[in-house]
Order: structure tokens, then C-alpha cells, then sequence
């Protein structure tokens, strides 16, 4: 077990819709990243958050939003879901006190667009 | 568009056997490198981290990495079923503010007894 919880496990969604998804990190870190994966492919990553601003950003549309509050727990919205949102949603905490940062994963949550 | 590749498997070897998992990547401004095992509906789990040229071992794990080549690898030895996994080959920059790691697609490992 990493320390890394994120809710909820599952989500089934229908398309237009909005959700949220949350994570909190492992005790002592500061930097949870989002990525997003698709049934066969690897993690792709969504953005990071610092202290709570966003520390970069993948190739995703603004629609992906989040924010990371004064404990360091994350939330990762997604407005308008589209059929290809489908995918295992995977949050990552890590330290960045040094330059070799390792990222721990959480458990995921599968969302499900119908 | 930094890409990293592995070969596309699956691979599948009997049990005590050396398992090879390969993978390159185009950034040479790389700096750290991952390898993740994942269970069929699970998340990833570090497994080893490497970030100097030459052999890093854990185990039944080795690490091996040539940024000359752009290239790492993992060998697992005395493979076991419980070792029938997806493995994440994942690259991170370093350094800096980006800390963002990209992934392969993965190679899917069976290991039969």
C-alpha cells in the first residue's frame, strides 16, 4: 500500500455530465499528478499540483480542471464527459524534495461515460 | 512529442526463467527512469527506479540503463507466476519544475508454471 486513497472506485457517467474525483496523498507529500489511462495503454498525464497551483499541464482540454487544497488532498473535475473520458483515473503524490522525485499511485477510480 | 516505446509483447516465459522487458526513449534531456508492474485492474506499482548508466538490482530485478542509447531495461530472474503482470516503463525529465512522467504502452508478462 502506498498511503495514496482515492474515491470514488467506480463511476458510471452518461455523456455531458460533470464529475469529480478525489485523492488524498500519502503523508508528507506535497505534489499529487493526474493522469488519466485508457484500457490498453500507459498512464497519460493530466496535470500537477504544487502547493496548491498547477505545475504544468498535459495535452488535455481546459474542461479538465482541479485544484489541490492545504493538506495536499487533490480533486480532478471533468466537465462536459465525452465517450473517450472512459478510462482508470490515477493520482500520484510525491515529495519533490529532491531532484529524483518518485511518484506513488493510488488506487484509482474507473469512470465510465454511456 | 517525447515518446517512450517498449516492445509491444506479450511476452511469455516459463517459470525460473529470465524475463527481458525493453524500452527507449526520445528525450535526451531525461534524467530519471521507472519501471512499474501492474496487475490486470490495478495501479501501478514502483518496482525500481534508476538514474545513472550501468545496472541498478533489487532482488530478482535488475535495471539497466544507457543514456548514450536512450535505452533502459528490466530482467527479472527466476521468474514466477505471480510476476504475470503489465510492465509501465515510465521516464521523468528531472529537475526543474516538471516533474510529469510519460509512459509506454506497456508489456504484458506471462509467466507459466
Amino acid at each position: 500500500e502506498t498511503g495514496v486513497t482515492q474515491s470514488p472506485t467506480h463511476l458510471i457517467k452518461t455523456r455531458g455530465q460533470q464529475v469529480t474525483l478525489r485523492c488524498s496523498s500519502q503523508s508528507g507529500h506535497n505534489t499529487v499528478s493526474w493522469y488519466q489511462q485508457a484500457l490498453g495503454q500507459g498512464p497519460q498525464f493530466i496535470f500537477q499540483y504544487y502547493r496548491e497551483e498547477e505545475n504544468g499541464r498535459g495535452n488535455f482540454p481546459p474542461r479538465f480542471s482541479g485544484l489541490q487544497f492545504p493538506n495536499y488532498s487533490s480533486e480532478l473535475n471533468v466537465n462536459a464527459l465525452e465517450l473517450d473520458d472512459s478510462a482508470l483515473y490515477l493520482c500520484a503524490s510525491s515529495t519533490r524534495t529532491t531532484r529524483w522525485d518518485t511518484q506513488y499511485f493510488g488506487p484509482g477510480t474507473r469512470l465510465t461515460v454511456l | 512529442q517525447k515518446e517512450v516505446e517498449q516492445n509491444s509483447g506479450p511476452l511469455s516465459v516459463p517459470e525460473g526463467a529470465i524475463a527481458s522487458l525493453n524500452c527507449t526513449y526520445s528525450d535526451r534531456g531525461s534524467q530519471s527512469f521507472f519501471w512499474y508492474r501492474q496487475y490486470s485492474g490495478k495501479s501501478p506499482e514502483l518496482i525500481m527506479s534508476i538514474y545513472s548508466n550501468g545496472d541498478k538490482e533489487d532482488g530478482r530485478f535488475t535495471a539497466q540503463l544507457n543514456k548514450a542509447s536512450q535505452y533502459v531495461s528490466l530482467l527479472i530472474r527466476d521468474s514466477q507466476p505471480s510476476d504475470s503482470a503489465t510492465y509501465l516503463c515510465a521516464v521523468n525529465e528531472g529537475g526543474g519544475s516538471n516533474y510529469k512522467l510519460t509512459f509506454g504502452k506497456g508489456t504484458l508478462l506471462t509467466v507459466n508454471p
